[in-house]
């Protein structure tokens, strides 16, 4: 099974300023990694597929990057609604598995 | 417009049993993987299973392999989930996931199941 892993665990950022979340995998999942947003009390939603592509809606402030085993998503210029938990996921080998995710909170 | 409708929330005493619906419409039920995926209090995403309704071939993750069982009715366009005998530690929201055709990210998500086993 490959491990995914997620830095930091609690991101703290205020307003306006980037955020840039890590994520590993344990053996290479080549570019078949996904980023979901979670907020609370609600379901997770797409934001990027294929390590970079941004899914509909998603707006051009966030950004996936790498392949292989490491990966970024950056979040230019936090809004409001960007403050939440990110998790990424890899889908390149069964069992699909997912990163403990990253809080993103208000600095 | 796709939809996972997921049946309401449960609470069941230990050693009961228990199947929970997701019902997709919208789009070709029988053409897309479906995964259930589990999120325990406070805690992150696991995947538990996949199931093509085309014609049932299911994968489980090890972890849950023979603790559950994953199954789909094309005819009505659910897929489902079960335990045969709950335990207080399958306490969790529980979420229906449709996979991307052709690759196998979630591009659609239910609202989530929230089962609590308790006595």
């Amino acid at each position: 099974e490959i491990v995914v892993t997620q830095s930091p665990a609690t991101l703290s950022v205020s307003p306006g300023e980037r955020a840039t979340l890590s994520c590993r995998a344990s053996q290479t999942v080549s570019s078949n990694l996904a980023w979901y947003q979670q907020k609370p009390g609600q379901a997770p939603r797409l934001l990027i597929y294929g390590a970079s592509t941004r899914a509909t809606g998603i707006p051009a402030r966030l950004s996936g990057s790498g392949s292989g085993t490491e990966f970024t998503l950056t979040i230019r210029s936090l809004q409001s609604e960007d403050f939440a938990v990110y998790y990424c996921q890899q889908y390149n080998n069964w069992p699909w598995t997912f990163g403990q995710g990253t809080k993103v909170e208000i600095k | 417009e796709v939809q996972l409708v997921q049946s309401g929330a449960e609470v069941e005493k230990p050693g009961e049993s228990l199947k929970i619906s997701c019902k997709g419409s919208g789009y070709s039920f029988t053409s897309y993987w479906i995964g259930w995926v589990r999120q325990m209090p406070g805690k992150g995403l696991e995947y538990m299973g996949i199931i093509y309704p085309g014609d049932s071939d299911t994968r489980y993750s090890p972890s849950f392999q023979g603790q559950v069982t994953i199954s789909a009715d094309k005819s009505i366009s659910t897929a489902y989930l079960q335990w045969s005998s709950l335990k207080a530690s399958d306490t969790a929201m529980y979420y229906c996931a449709r996979l991307y055709s052709g690759t196998y990210y979630v591009d659609y998500w239910g609202q989530g199941t929230l089962v609590t086993v308790s006595s």
